[in-house]
């Protein structure tokens, strides 16, 4: 059963970069997408975007210009860093793998707990 | 950019029948747009109960059913119990290697 933990900082300054980690349990992180999503505080689900284990990844156009996902195979972990953030990305942020086959992704199968990350000076 | 619509709320009756809708601002979904249904209640990660449109995930009881109604995706709840009172998502592809997100359905049972 593939298990996945978010980790990092809880509080951010603004205009800095958030960074966090999924370390991926259970299963290995190769042959499979994952993806980042987020939830202000009693708000919606956003979707932040996906990496493939080659490295390959797409991003929410309305974060794309402020959003790197990156992968660490040798750690079974992957990452999202977000720069020059405000109060408005504060938010509960979950990783996530995605269900494929033959390389066409269906859903997210399996869900991280959820950080909380609040950007504050 | 896209957007992808859901009722803001919606009531049911304990034993009765609802179905929460999601659309798509550009036009009809289809089953192309792989339609997902996650429920959230608060403070917990979601749970997926729908992929490929239609398909329940393991342990999903089968009171939850998902479908397109005319253009847009739907989820049925037949005999609503009162623990399905959550928060529902529904997740779109739309193309190019992006996926949206609705706004959520928040579901009373009462």
């Amino acid at each position: 059963q593939v298990q996945l933990q978010e980790s990092g900082p809880g509080l951010v300054k603004p205009s800095e970069t958030l960074s966090l980690t999924c370390t991926v349990s259970g299963g290995s992180i190769s042959g499979h997408y994952w993806s980042w999503i987020r939830q202000p505080p009693g708000k919606g689900l956003e979707w932040i975007g996906y990496i493939y284990y080659t490295g390959s990844s797409n991003y929410n156009p309305s974060l794309k210009s402020r959003v790197t996902i990156s992968l660490d195979t040798s750690k079974n972990q992957f990452s999202l860093k977000l720069s020059s953030v405000t109060a408005a990305d504060t938010a509960t942020y979950y990783c996530a793998k995605y269900e494929c086959t033959s390389n066409v992704c269906y859903y997210l199968g399996y869900w991280g707990q959820g950080t909380l990350v609040t950007v504050s000076s | 950019q896209t957007v992808v619509t859901q009722e803001p709320s919606f009531s049911v009756s304990p034993g009765g029948t609802v179905t929460l809708t999601c659309g798509l601002s550009s036009g009809s979904v289809s089953t192309n747009n792989y339609p997902n249904w996650y429920q959230q209640t608060p403070g917990q990660a979601p749970r997926t109960l729908i992929y490929k449109t239609s398909t329940r995930s393991s342990g999903v009881p089968d009171r939850f059913s998902g479908s397109i109604l005319g253009n847009k995706a739907a989820l049925t709840i037949t005999g609503a119990q009162a623990d399905d009172e959550s928060d529902y998502y529904c997740f779109l592809y739309v193309g190019s290697g992006i996926w949206v997100f609705g706004g959520g359905t928040k579901l009373t049972v009462l």
